[in-house]
């Protein structure tokens, strides 16, 4: 069984207040790594996909890095507004003929106006 | 229209009742999987199938079944629903092309079971 681990479990801020977030995984067999956004009541919705050490992604306020070496991820997210209240979900892919993800615990985000 | 659709999005049932979940998409993907949801636990498979017929058992399979008749659809299924089965159960897809995995989630069921 993989160990995907996320800290903290969960968070709160302020709005405006910039934060950040990590993702643990193994550091062999990397294949990908992936962010998800999980808003209560709706579906998980994918937010980065990474798979070369070193990579950064960015999307708006939130952005991604990636250590595969080290095995982390961590997820930033700059300023943040009442709608970036979520759960952030990672999930790690070992690839090979095994295409399934890992996911991990997650990391509630609470941003309080 | 949503891309992955699941029905019912919510179930109480009693202890040893069957129960079908069904997962329907039109993204084309030829892989699907079914999760489920604690809190505190994450995303746990449960089933996953990389095509039609092929059935694969995830982390927590006892007590569930699965049914992939056609691409576009993937049932799970509760034999004898127990109160711990009470959670929120989510499907997803994803296309084997290019190997990233990508996964497209469902609304989810919530299921209680009594």
């Amino acid at each position: 069984i993989l160990n995907v681990e996320q800290s903290p479990q969960s968070l709160h801020v302020q709005e405006g207040d910039s934060t950040n977030f990590t993702c643990s995984f193994p550091s062999s067999n990397f294949y990908a790594l992936h962010w998800y956004r999980w808003e209560t009541a709706k579906s998980p919705e994918a937010l980065f996909v990474m798979t070369l050490n070193g990579d950064e992604k960015k999307k708006g306020r939130i952005s991604a890095t990636l250590n595969t070496k080290e095995g982390y991820s961590y997820l930033y997210i700059k300023g943040s507004q009442p709608e970036d209240s979520a759960t952030y979900l990672c999930a790690f892919n070992s690839g090979g003929s095994n295409y399934k993800l890992t996911f991990g615990k997650g990391t509630l985000l609470t941003v309080n106006p | 229209d949503a891309d992955v659709t699941q029905t019912p999005r919510n179930r109480i049932t009693k202890t040893g009742k069957r129960i079908m979940l069904e997962c329907s998409q039109t993204k084309g993907h030829d892989r699907m999987y079914w999760y489920r949801q604690d809190p505190g636990l994450g995303l746990r498979l449960i089933y996953y199938s990389f095509d039609v017929k092929d059935i694969n058992k995830g982390e927590i399979s006892d007590g569930y079944s699965v049914s992939r008749q056609a691409q576009a659809k993937f049932s799970l299924s509760l034999e004898s629903a127990i109160p711990n089965q009470t959670a929120l159960y989510f499907c997803a897809t994803s296309d084997s092309q290019g190997g990233i995995n990508e996964q497209f989630f469902g609304p989810g069921t919530r299921l209680t079971v009594l």
